[in-house]
């Protein structure tokens, strides 16, 4: 089992529609990237969570420690959402992976006009 | 915000020659850089972290004598991938820390 895990896997929604991915993580973390990337491959990081909630723009991002579960909420979605949404968590300190992110594989939205 | 950049963006060449990636942060200084990997249709892997002024670490199975790391200043590390093979195509991407996490936009590499 992957130490993060993203659902669903592929995702197609029309224009306007409001999208929710999934992140569930097993270990403990001292923070959790959501990163997206186009098909060009440049990733952009989207937030940096520790806790709580963020928002920019159309974009919603969750977090609750105690269930190791993040969500990433796209709201009025449009075709230029569409890209890979990857979940990415640092490990808490202590660890041989201190400091490494560990990445989920990743979410295909597909935003249909 | 911080910019990271990367040269170069792609890259095409014959099978045994060397070639070096470079990664730049733009407005900051990065003591520490990473790294990955990624083949079509999975995540990224990670295959190196890059210490400016010390030697890199490098992840286990990722061959420190084929991915050669220099991390000479605080705004630039290099990949080389020496002897490159057709196995070695793929897509590679660098990153810095500062606040928050910021990514290279990557150089796609082709070995003939």
């Amino acid at each position: 089992k992957n130490e993060v895990e993203q659902s669903p896997q592929n995702l197609t929604a029309q224009e306007g529609e409001f999208i929710t991915i999934n992140c569930s993580y097993s270990v403990g973390i001292s923070a959790l990237h959501w990163l997206q990337q186009h098909p060009g491959g440049g990733i952009v990081s989207l937030f940096m969570l520790s806790s709580g909630k963020k928002k920019h723009g159309r974009l919603i991002a969750t977090i609750n420690i105690q269930e190791k579960h993040s969500s990433l909420h796209i709201t009025a979605s449009h075709p230029r959402d569409s890209a890979v949404y990857i979940c990415a968590v640092r490990p808490n300190a202590g660890g041989t992976s201190y400091g490494k992110l560990t990445f989920g594989q990743g979410t295909i939205l597909t935003v249909h006009p | 915000g911080a910019v990271v950049s990367q040269h170069p963006s792609r890259v095409i060449c014959k099978s045994g020659t060397s070639v070096k990636i470079e990664c730049r942060s733009l407005d900051f200084q990065a003591t520490t850089m990473f790294w990955y990997r990624q083949f079509p249709k999975q995540s990224l892997m990670l295959m190196a972290t890059s210490n400016e002024g010390s030697k890199a670490t490098y992840e286990q199975g990722v061959e420190k004598d084929k991915f050669l790391i220099n991390h000479a200043s605080l705004t630039l590390s290099t990949l080389t991938v020496t002897s490159a093979h057709p196995e070695d195509s793929s897509f590679y991407i660098c990153s810095a820390r500062l606040e928050t996490q910021y990514f290279g936009p990557g150089t796609r590499l082709l070995v003939l």
